[in-house]
C-alpha cells in the first residue's frame, strides 16, 4: 500500500524567511505532484515532478524529486503572506491511470 | 473551455437518501477519478476510470457507484447517505500518456449527510 507523509502539517513562518516542506512516499511512483489549496477551494496545480533529480520552480516556490530517496521537497523562498495556504503532495503509483495518493496537507501561513 | 464540471456545489441530504454527483469534461479526457475530502486530511480516491465503459474502486469506495457510459462524463452515485459520507467530493480529469500531465480537478461539491 502506498503510504505519503508530509511534514510538518502546520508550519507559521514570518515574511522574508525560508522553509522546506517535505514529502515522503514508500513505494516507486512515476510522477510527484504539488498542489496548493486555498480555504473552500479546490486544488491548484503547482508542479509535476517526472524523473529522478526533477527540479521545477515558479516564483517563490521551487520543487524537487529524489526517487532514489523516495522523497520530494518544496522550498520556499522569502515568503510572503499570499503564499499562506495549504499544500499538499500527491503520487501517481507506477503504471496507474492518475490514482494519486494524498499526504495529509501543510497548512502554511506567513506572518508580517 | 469549461474544463471540469462539478454539480451541485452544495447538497444536504437526510441518512438514507440517495443522490448522484455530476462530472463532466470537455478535453476529451480518458482518465476520470472521484476523491474525498475530510477536514485536515489530503484528498481519498473513490473510484476512477480509464475510458469510457471501464470503472475500478479507490482506496475508500464503499457506499458509491460510478458510471462511465461516455468519455465526457462520471458520475458519482450515493446509494444511501450516510452521516460519514459528509464530505467534499472532488471531481479530476487527465489525459492518458506518459509525459507530465496535469490532472484537472472540478471546484468540489460539498455534501452534508444530516
Amino acid at each position: 500500500e502506498l503510504k505519503v507523509e508530509q511534514n510538518p502539517l502546520f508550519l507559521s513562518m514570518q515574511e522574508g524567511k525560508n522553509y522546506t516542506i517535505y514529502c515522503n512516499y514508500s513505494t516507486t511512483s512515476d510522477r510527484l505532484y504539488w498542489y496548493r489549496q486555498d480555504p473552500g477551494k479546490s486544488l491548484e496545480s503547482l508542479f509535476v515532478l517526472l524523473s529522478n533529480g526533477a527540479v521545477k520552480q515558479e516564483g517563490r516556490l521551487m520543487a524537487s524529486l529524489d526517487t532514489k530517496a523516495r522523497l520530494s521537497t518544496l522550498h520556499i523562498t522569502a515568503a510572503v503572506h499570499d503564499l499562506s495556504a495549504t499544500y499538499f503532495c500527491a503520487v501517481d503509483r507506477t503504471g496507474s491511470a492518475r490514482q494519486l495518493t494524498f499526504g495529509s496537507g501543510t497548512q502554511l501561513t506567513v506572518l508580517p | 473551455n469549461a474544463g471540469v464540471t462539478q454539480t451541485p456545489k452544495f447538497q444536504v441530504l437526510k441518512t438514507g437518501q440517495s443522490m448522484t454527483l455530476q462530472c463532466a469534461q470537455d478535453m476529451n479526457h480518458e482518465y476520470m477519478s472521484w476523491y474525498r475530502q475530510d477536514p485536515g486530511m489530503g484528498l481519498r480516491l473513490i473510484h476512477y476510470s480509464v475510458g469510457a465503459g471501464i470503472t475500478d474502486q479507490g482506496e475508500v469506495p464503499n457506499g458509491y457507484n460510478v458510471s462511465r457510459s461516455t468519455t465526457e462524463d462520471f458520475p458519482l452515485r450515493l446509494l444511501s447517505a450516510a452521516p460519514s459520507q459528509t464530505s467534499v467530493y472532488f471531481c479530476a480529469s487527465s489525459p492518458k500518456g506518459l509525459t507530465g500531465n496535469t490532472i484537472y480537478f472540478g471546484e468540489g461539491s460539498w455534501l452534508t449527510v444530516v
